[in-house]
Formats: C-alpha cells, structure tokens, sequence
C-alpha cells in the first residue's frame, strides 16, 4: 500500500519560500506514475500546483506564474515543492499525490496533507 | 484553462435515494480525461471514478461515472449515511488539470 506523507513549516513570511517535502513509502518513486502537488484553499478550492516524473520531468500550473519548482530525491524516495514570493493569497492545505499511471493522470493516493500559512 | 461548473451546489437527499451529480466543462475534455472525487471532512480527497467511467480500485459499484464532451455525471445509487462528502470532477485531458468547486451531498 502506498502511501504518502508531507512535512515541512507550517508558517512561512510574506515574500518568503515555502518548502514541503513528501515522502513516499510502500512503492518506489521509480515507479510509472507522476507525483503531484495540489492545494486546497477556501477561496479557490483544489488547485493543481504540479507534476514530476522520476526522470525529472516536469509541468506546472501557469498561474502560479514560474514561482513552483518541483525536484525529486530517488535515493530518498521523496519528492519536494518549493514556492517563492509568497502571499497570503498561498495559505492553504498543501496536498502530494502520485496519479493512477504514466498517461493516466486522475490521483489515487494522497497524502493527508499539510496546512500552510502565510503571515509575518 | 477549462472550467467545470458542478451542480447543484449541494444536495440533500434520504438514505436508498440515488443522488445525481453534473459536471459541464467550458470546453471539451479531451479522450474522457475526467475523474471523481470523493472528500469527507478533514480527510484528502479520494479518487472514485477516472476515465469518466472506471470505478478506482475498491469503489462500490453504487458509483457510476457517465458523459464525455462537456457533460458528466455522476451517480450514487442507494445512498448511504457514510456517502456523507464534498464530490469534485477533475479533468486531466488539458494542462492546466483543472477540479470543479464541488458538490455537496448531505443524508437526511
């Protein structure tokens, strides 16, 4: 069973970066599938941040405007978000999930999430 | 970047009931690109169906995902008090991957 687990600050500064690893046990980050960051806010309900594949490909959501980099650690099973410039406006539940396959991009596991919260 | 306008925004029905849940995209999904998911109160969302038809592994078969185009649908037969959740439609045909705002589905 795979499963999924984000870590990082839970308070980061305006204008600050916001760093989140997720952790991967149970299945290899080698795997066929991408591994995805999605946030959960009250105001703009599920967003897609983005996606890496293990061979380090990657896509974002353009509306973050190129400040997502998404990276991965195949020897420590884990993959990671960082976020810069922030505002209030990226406070949320900061989701990581893995999708159903290579070119099946619905997502079957996630992890419980982490709340984030952007403030001085 | 597609939109998806779920509706309604919530439903109210009683147990044994069948709820019926749409999901209209501002532009066609390519190839059914189109999955459900189920979200209970402080847990991550679950995928349901994907492919706007396959049930995910583990989904009763009371989970029914229908459409392709612009309209889907999805259906939840015989309802039960655990079906209790916010349900979102994702499409994945189009980059951005883009989530609805949610239906809400409450048990009398």
């Amino acid at each position: 069973q795979v499963q999924l687990q984000e870590s990082g600050p839970s308070l980061v500064k305006p204008s600050g970066t916001l760093s989140l690893t997720c952790a991967v046990s149970g299945g290899s980050i080698s795997s066929s599938n991408w591994w995805s960051w999605v946030r959960q806010s009250p105001g703009k309900g599920l967003e897609w941040i983005g996606e890496i594949y293990h061979t380090g490909t990657t896509n974002y959501n353009p509306s973050l405007k190129s400040r997502a980099t998404i990276s991965i650690d195949k020897s420590k099973n884990q993959f990671s978000l960082n976020l810069n410039s922030v505002t209030a406006a990226d406070t949320a539940l900061y989701y990581c999930a893995r999708t159903l396959g290579f070119l099946e991009w619905s997502l079957d596991y996630w992890g419980q999430g982490t709340l984030v919260t952007v403030s001085s | 970047e597609i939109v998806l306008t779920q509706s309604p925004g919530t439903l109210s029905l009683s147990p044994g009931e069948r709820a019926t849940l749409s999901c209209r995209a501002s532009q066609t999904v390519t190839s059914t690109y189109l999955a459900w998911y189920q979200q209970k109160p402080g847990q991550a969302p679950r995928l349901l169906i994907y492919g706007a038809s396959s049930r995910a592994t583990g989904i009763p078969d009371r989970f029914n995902g229908s459409g392709s185009g612009t309209d889907f649908t999805l259906t939840i037969n015989r309802l039960e008090p655990a079906d209790l959740a916010v349900y979102y439609c994702q499409q994945y045909g189009r980059s951005p991957q883009t989530f609805g705002q949610g239906t809400k589905v409450e048990v009398k």
